[in-house]
């Protein structure tokens, strides 16, 4: 298995639509992001979990809700999402988010948002 | 301000010829970390180096190297011999205290040309 699996790949939704992006590390770690790379644009920090608690959310709207039950999955559920929300959302884990420990990350979800 | 400026949007080269992508940081830190990420066609970022602000001694791998130069706030990476597969997008990130966030570059798009 490797290291940070994402599901799904690919997903194309409406904007009333709810939908959820699963995210599964199998690295042993503490730490679990998620990042919104959209087009010309850096990649965007959302949300940081350490040890299931949530210590970062960088003025992300509401319609992203994230969701970490444990410290090998991390959800996010989406819901009346814009169009300019489409972007490739990318999850990363890390031994812990308060040291600098590398960030692995998983293949993203490409989200389209009609 | 931009903290972490990657001024190549976009490179092309043809196979075997050398590389070097350019990465200036901006930091008011002692103690930082810099960090190069490849991203392929995939989407997955794939880790490819870390170096701590105290450490300015080149590295070297295969045909990957870097060159950290604190007077000029850079972190440049070469690559040897280019190969089709370097084809990519690579990031020059940042980490500065307290280290829980890791602030990214806006890529250079590298393609290597047969």
């Amino acid at each position: 298995e490797t290291g940070v699996t994402q599901t799904p790949r690919h997903l194309v939704m409406g904007m009333t639509n709810k939908k959820s992006l699963k995210c599964e590390q199998h690295l042993g770690h503490n730490a679990m992001y998620w990042y919104k790379q959209s087009a010309k644009k850096p990649l965007e920090l959302m949300f940081v979990y350490n040890f299931k608690e949530q210590t970062e959310n960088n003025s992300v709207p509401s319609r992203f809700s994230p969701e970490c039950p444990n410290s090998s999955h991390l959800f996010l559920h989406l819901h009346t999402l814009q169009p300019e929300d489409s972007a490739l959302y990318l999850c990363a884990s890390s031994q812990e988010s308060l040291s600098v420990d590398t960030q692995y990350f998983g293949p993203g979800t490409r989200l389209t948002v009609l | 301000a931009q903290k972490v400026t990657q001024a190549q949007t976009e490179i092309s080269v043809v196979e075997k010829e050398d590389v070097t992508l350019d990465c200036v940081y901006e930091t008011r830190d002692t103690t930082y970390y810099l960090f190069w990420y490849k991203q392929p066609p995939s989407g997955e970022l794939v880790f490819l180096i870390r170096r701590n602000s105290f450490d300015e001694q080149n590295e070297i791998s295969g045909r990957y190297s870097w060159n950290f130069q604190k007077s000029t706030s850079s972190f440049n990476f070469t690559i040897t011999a280019s190969q089709v597969v370097d084809s990519a997008v690579y990031f020059c990130a940042l980490s500065e205290a307290p280290y829980d966030k890791v602030i990214f570059g806006p890529g250079t798009s590298l393609s290597v040309i047969p």
